[in-house]
């Protein structure tokens, strides 16, 4: 199984900040990975699709970058909108893996 | 404009069983992949099965093989999970997701909660 380290688990954050979510996958998954928002109580939402494909609709401030094992989720001028929690996910093979999850809190 | 909607969750005593169902409207379900995914209450995002577009293929994440069953019934736009064996750690909302082309998880329902307790 692919197996989907994601760093920090939290992450605290003031408005404005750039904030960088590291996922490392234990094998090569190209760039089958794909980054989700997930907000108390709610479905989690698709941001990022193919590593770096923002989905319609996801503010340019959020950005992906990586291939192979090492990928980040970037955003910049962080908003009040933007306190969530952050899952990565490999889609290159089953069983389909999610990173932990991370948490960006207000400072 | 993509729905999906599950139903089916409820309280089980262990060693249980249920039937989730899924219905997707929007899409042309019979050439779409469906996936399970689950969360534990405060807990993270846990795959749990796919089935192909024509139901001939499926997968299963090792923790659920052998007491879950995927299955599908493209006249209906429906997708069934049936979770037997329910263990406590098996206590989780179950969601049911969409594919996008590339095979990403793009549309979420609200999920249907499955609660294992004696």
């Amino acid at each position: 199984d692919t197996q989907m380290t994601q760093s920090p688990s939290t992450l605290s954050a003031s408005i404005g900040d750039r904030v960088t979510v590291t996922c490392r996958a234990s094998q090569n998954i190209d760039t089958w990975l794909a980054w989700y928002q997930q907000k108390p109580g709610k479905a989690p939402k698709l941001l990022i699709h193919k590593a770096s494909n923002l989905e319609d609709g996801v503010p340019s401030r959020f950005s992906g970058s990586g291939s192979g094992t090492e990928f980040t989720l970037t955003i910049s001028n962080l908003q009040p909108d933007d306190f969530a929690t952050y899952y990565c996910h490999q889609y290159d093979t089953y069983p389909l893996t999610f990173g932990g999850g991370t948490k960006v809190e207000i400072k | 404009q993509v729905q999906v909607a599950e139903s089916g969750g409820g309280v089980v005593q262990p060693g249980g069983s249920l039937r989730l169902s899924c219905t997707a409207s929007g899409i042309a379900f019979a050439s779409y992949a469906m996936h399970w995914v689950r969360q534990a209450p405060g807990r993270g995002l846990e795959w749990v099965s796919v089935i192909s577009f024509n139901g001939s293929k499926t997968f299963y994440a090792d923790s659920v093989m052998g007491r879950f069953t995927i299955s599908r019934d493209n006249s209906k736009n429906t997708v069934f999970l049936q979770v037997s064996s329910l263990r406590v750690d098996d206590t989780a909302l179950y969601y049911c997701v969409v594919p996008g082309h590339g095979g990403e998880l793009e549309y979420w329902g609200l999920g249907t909660l499955v609660t294992v307790s004696s």
